[in-house]
């Protein structure tokens, strides 16, 4: 079973701040099948990069998606006042099919 | 645009079953890769289960398995989720999403490209308390 492990737990960072979150996995992961969510409180997880590094549908280009083997990255290269939530990571592989790490959360310092 | 709307709050009793429906519409059940995923109160998300494409079967988490049925009801595009010998840890928001799948055909095989849960309902409660 492939664990992921996101660090770190909560980041506190200023609006127009750089945020760099982490997602580490036990065993290599097809980077095709990694993907980030965004979680706002009261809110379904929205998609936010899948393929490790292409952003979905809508989007902004402050969010980007790099890694691959086992580091990932989620980087969020100016952050706006809605971007204050909860990230995780998800990866596809072997049972259990989809496993998501513990998350990070991204709140105001 | 493809739209999933979940049914309303359950409160049970411990050893109870529940039953949570997921109604599509934009789009039919048979054209989309349907999953669900809970979220116990304060914690992070877990997926239990859904339609795995390369296997074009539904296929539950282990950790569910014998407890979980996962159901597709194409005549009215609606997904069900039943959980048997509720405990209070399955207290939890239960979420169905859909994974956009991308399929690329190579001659006579196929590979799937799962290009994340882009599409999720509003989720609903399920409260499992004595």
């Amino acid at each position: 079973e492939i664990v992921l492990t996101q660090s770190p737990g909560t980041l506190s960072l200023s609006p127009g701040e750089r945020a760099t979150l982490s997602c580490r996995a036990s065993q290599s992961v097809d980077s095709s099948y990694l993907a980030w969510y965004q979680q706002k409180p009261g809110q379904a997880p929205r998609l936010l990069i899948y393929g490790a590094s292409s952003r979905a549908t809508g989007i902004p280009d402050r969010f980007s998606g790099s890694g691959s083997g086992t580091d990932f990255t989620l980087t969020i290269s100016g952050l706006e006042p809605e971007d204050f939530a909860v990230y995780y990571c998800q990866q596809y592989g072997t049972s259990p099919r989809f496993t998501f790490g513990p998350g990070t959360k991204v709140d105001i310092k | 645009q493809v739209q999933l709307l979940q049914s309303g709050a359950e409160v049970k009793k411990p050893g109870a079953s529940v039953k949570v429906s997921c109604r599509i519409s934009g789009k039919s059940l048979t054209e989309l890769s349907l999953h669900w995923v809970r979220q116990a109160p304060g914690k992070g998300l877990e997926w239990m289960g859904g339609y795995i494409p390369e296997e074009r079967k539904i296929i539950s988490a282990q950790k569910f398995q014998g407890r979980v049925t996962l159901t597709e009801d194409t005549s009215t595009d609606t997904a069900h989720m039943e959980l048997s010998s509720l405990r209070s840890e399955d207290t939890a928001l239960y979420y169905c999403a859909t994974l956009n799948v991308v399929p690329v055909f190579m001659g006579e095989s196929s590979k799937f490209y799962y290009h994340g849960m882009d599409v999720w309902g509003q989720g609903t409660t399920v409260a499992v308390s004595s």
